[in-house]
C-alpha cells in the first residue's frame, strides 16, 4: 500500500448521473494531483493542489469540478460527463508541488459513462 | 512539452534476461524519476535520479541520465515474471512531473 486510498474502485454512471471521486493520503503530504489515464495515450494531469490551494488547473472542462477541504482529502466531483471521460482516474500526494520529489498514487477508480 | 518519450512500446523478454528501456525528453529537468504501473493500477514510484548524477541503483535497477543527450535509460537485471507492468519515465522540470506514454514489459516465465 502506497498511504494512498482512492474511493470507489469502480464506477459506472450514465451522462445525465452526478457522483463524486474520494482520494485521502495517510503520509502528511501538502500537494495532491488528479490524474487521468486513457487507453494510449500519456497520462494527463488535470489539477494540482498545494497546501489546499489550486495551483494547477489543465484546461479540464467544468464538468469535473475538484475539491480540496484539507491537505489529506481530494474530491473530484463528476457531472454531465461524456463517454470519452469513461478512464482510469488516479490521484497522488507528495510532499510539495514543485516535482522535485516522487508522487505516491493510490489505486484509481476505472470509470465508466455510458 | 516536457513530455518523455520511451523506447521501446513494448518488449517481451524470458525470465533471467536484462530489461533495457529509453527515455528522451525535450527539455531542461530538475530530476526525472520512474515508474511502474502493473494493469490497471496506480504507478508506484521506482527511482529518481537528479540533474546532477549520472547513475543511480536500487536493488536489480539501474537508471542512467545523459543530460547532453537528454535521455534516461532503466535496467533491469535478471527479470522476474513479477517484473512484467508498464514502466513510465516523469520528466521532473521546475514545476510538476509530466509522464511518458511508457514502455509495456512482458516477462515470460
Amino acid at each position: 500500500e502506497t498511504g494512498v486510498t482512492q474511493t470507489p474502485r469502480h464506477l459506472v454512471m450514465g451522462m445525465t448521473n452526478k457522483k463524486s471521486l474520494k482520494c485521502e493520503q495517510h503520509l502528511g503530504h501538502n500537494a495532491m494531483y488528479w490524474y487521468k489515464q486513457s487507453a494510449k495515450k500519456p497520462l494527463e494531469l488535470m489539477f494540482v493542489y498545494n497546501f489546499k490551494e489550486q495551483t494547477e488547473n489543465n484546461s479540464v472542462p467544468s464538468r469535473f469540478s475538484p475539491e480540496c477541504p484539507n491537505s489529506s482529502h481530494l474530491f473530484l466531483h463528476l457531472h454531465t460527463l461524456q463517454p470519452e471521460d469513461s478512464a482510469l482516474y488516479l490521484c497522488a500526494s507528495s510532499q510539495e508541488s514543485s516535482g522535485r520529489n516522487e508522487q505516491f498514487f493510490g489505486p484509481g477508480t476505472r470509470l465508466t459513462v455510458l | 512539452s516536457q513530455q518523455g518519450e520511451e523506447d521501446p512500446q513494448a518488449l517481451s523478454i524470458q525470465e533471467g534476461e536484462n530489461a533495457t528501456m529509453n527515455c528522451s525528453y525535450k527539455t531542461s529537468i530538475n530530476n526525472l524519476q520512474w515508474y511502474r504501473q502493473n494493469s490497471g493500477r496506480g504507478l508506484v514510484h521506482l527511482i529518481l535520479i537528479r540533474s546532477n548524477e549520472r547513475e543511480k541503483h536500487s536493488g536489480r535497477l539501474r537508471v542512467t541520465l545523459d543530460t547532453s543527450k537528454k535521455s534516461s535509460s532503466l535496467l533491469i537485471t535478471a527479470s522476474r515474471a513479477a517484473d512484467t507492468a508498464s514502466y513510465f519515465c516523469a520528466i521532473a522540470g521546475y514545476s510538476t512531473l509530466t509522464f511518458g506514454k511508457g514502455t509495456m514489459l512482458l516477462v515470460s516465465p
